[in-house]
């Protein structure tokens, strides 16, 4: 069973539609992270929330819009996508981002993903 | 900038046998942790093994282990007695947050 839970596990939506993919953790993480991923291609980094804070927005478009309403949760909301931001969008988090912190390098825990088709 | 190169797209082993996939890296720092991921086609990326720089002795988790070598920024992964479980993509990563190789598909044949 994985320790993050990412919902839904599919959305199929138009590119006029308003969805949200939503992240779970229970772990006490304090970093969480947004990874787009392509067919047969590795993760991307989109964005990084440290304590509840944007910290890194790799340039990703304003359709895609983070939010960590709390330390255990962290949505991503979607607009106006386009058919090619259809992937795996993968949820992750871990201990924290603490520089100088033994924690600083504490692997990722991942969740199962959401499949996004756009259309 | 940090980059991480797997040089192996596909590998394939034999049931209960050996297999070990390369990983290069490069950087700037003295002290850094490296990874190893297994996504297999359920999607989820799992933790196979880490290896933190500072440490001279290489890492091992029951049949994973790392064979790191600093100075050539090296960090290949060996899988002993082969599972059709370990069947999967594979991916080195270095950094936080993490930069992942492009990965190495496993096959492994019964």
């Amino acid at each position: 069973d994985t320790e993050v839970t990412q919902t839904p596990k599919h959305l199929v939506m138009g590119m006029t539609n308003k969805k949200s993919l939503k992240c779970e953790q229970h772990m006490g993480h304090r970093a969480m992270y947004w990874y787009k991923q392509k067919a047969k291609k590795p993760p991307e980094l989109m964005f990084v929330y440290s304590y509840e804070k944007l910290s890194i927005n790799e340039s990703v478009p304003s359709r895609f819009s983070p939010e960590c309403p709390n330390s255990s949760l962290l949505n991503l909301h979607l607009h106006a996508l386009q058919p090619e931001d259809s992937a795996l969008y993968l949820c992750a988090s871990s201990r924290n981002r603490d520089r100088g912190s033994r924690s600083y390098n504490s692997p990722l825990h991942f969740g199962n993903g959401t499949r996004l088709t756009v259309t | 900038a940090q980059t991480v190169t797997q040089s192996q797209p596909e590998m394939s082993v034999q049931e209960a046998e050996t297999v070990t996939l390369s990983c290069t890296y490069d950087t700037s720092e003295s002290d850094y942790y490296l990874f190893w991921y297994k996504q297999p086609p359920s999607r989820q990326m799992i933790l196979v093994i880490r290896q933190e720089a500072y440490k001279q002795q290489n890492a091992t988790e029951n049949r994973f282990s790392v064979n790191f070598q600093k100075a050539a920024k090296s960090f290949s992964l060996k899988i002993s007695d082969s599972q059709l479980g370990d069947a999967a993509m594979y991916f080195c990563a270095y950094g936080t947050p993490l930069v992942f190789g492009k990965g190495t598909r496993l096959s492994v044949i019964a």
